[in-house]
């Protein structure tokens, strides 16, 4: 069975700190892992992606960093903002998507 | 642009009742489509996927079905609701750029089931 195992489930961080949030992957028929990023009564929003032969992707704040040997990858949030506290889902690709279980992110002023 | 459509954005059913949530894509053709559901405070769940008109893979069985009557329509349904049916449906559709497929969900349907 697919899974994709996602820690923390939840996390708190002050602003300006760096957020992280870690996943594991089993299958590795998997060919590509985004983030997405839901807000409350929101649908889930694409936030980065990656796909397994690159190590790392950063787009402005946000990064992710793939290891493809440990099946493992991680999303750092830096100078992390109140207006970044959502529940994140990463994602594993292969016909259709494979969610972790999700992190509840709540950056404090 | 594309855009997608979810309706209704919240629906309250009584168990053993019957289900139709639909999905419409705008500005795209021959999308793929998926349906998922959220539990509270969960992640989501796979349920169906459409490659093309009539054509339906089920994820998980249960007493969901799902059907594409056009290329750009989904419908969830089912025919006698269960109070486990309760959750967040989202709709999805991806496209296929530089290798790598994207998925872009809908704004959801909360379904409480009572």
């Amino acid at each position: 069975q697919q899974q994709v195992k996602q820690s923390p489930q939840s996390l708190i961080v002050q602003k300006g700190g760096i957020s992280i949030i870690n996943c594991a992957y089993e299958n590795t028929a998997f060919d590509y892992f985004p983030w997405y990023q839901q807000f409350p009564g929101k649908g889930p929003a694409l936030l980065i992606a990656i796909r397994p032969d690159v190590s790392e992707k950063k787009e402005g704040r946000f990064t992710i960093s793939f290891n493809k040997s440990a099946k493992q990858f991680s999303l750092h949030i830096m100078d992390s903002q109140p207006g970044d506290s959502a529940t994140y889902f990463c994602a594993a690709h292969r016909e259709g998507l494979t969610f972790g279980g999700g992190t509840r992110l709540m950056v404090k002023p | 642009s594309q855009t997608i459509h979810q309706w209704p954005a919240t629906l309250v059913q009584p168990v053993g009742s019957p289900l139709s949530l639909e999905c419409t894509v705008e500005g795209t053709s021959n999308p793929n489509l998926y349906w998922y559901r959220q539990a509270a405070g969960r992640g989501l769940q796979l349920l169906f996927y459409s490659v093309g008109i009539g054509q339906i893979s089920s994820e998980v069985p249960q007493n969901l079905s799902a059907s594409r009557p056009q290329d750009r329509q989904f419908i969830l349904s089912s025919k006698k609701l269960l109070l486990s049916d309760s959750g967040f449906y989202l709709c999805a559709w991806s496209v296929f750029g530089r290798g790598q497929e994207t998925q872009y969900f809908g704004p959801g349907t909360r379904l409480l089931v009572l």
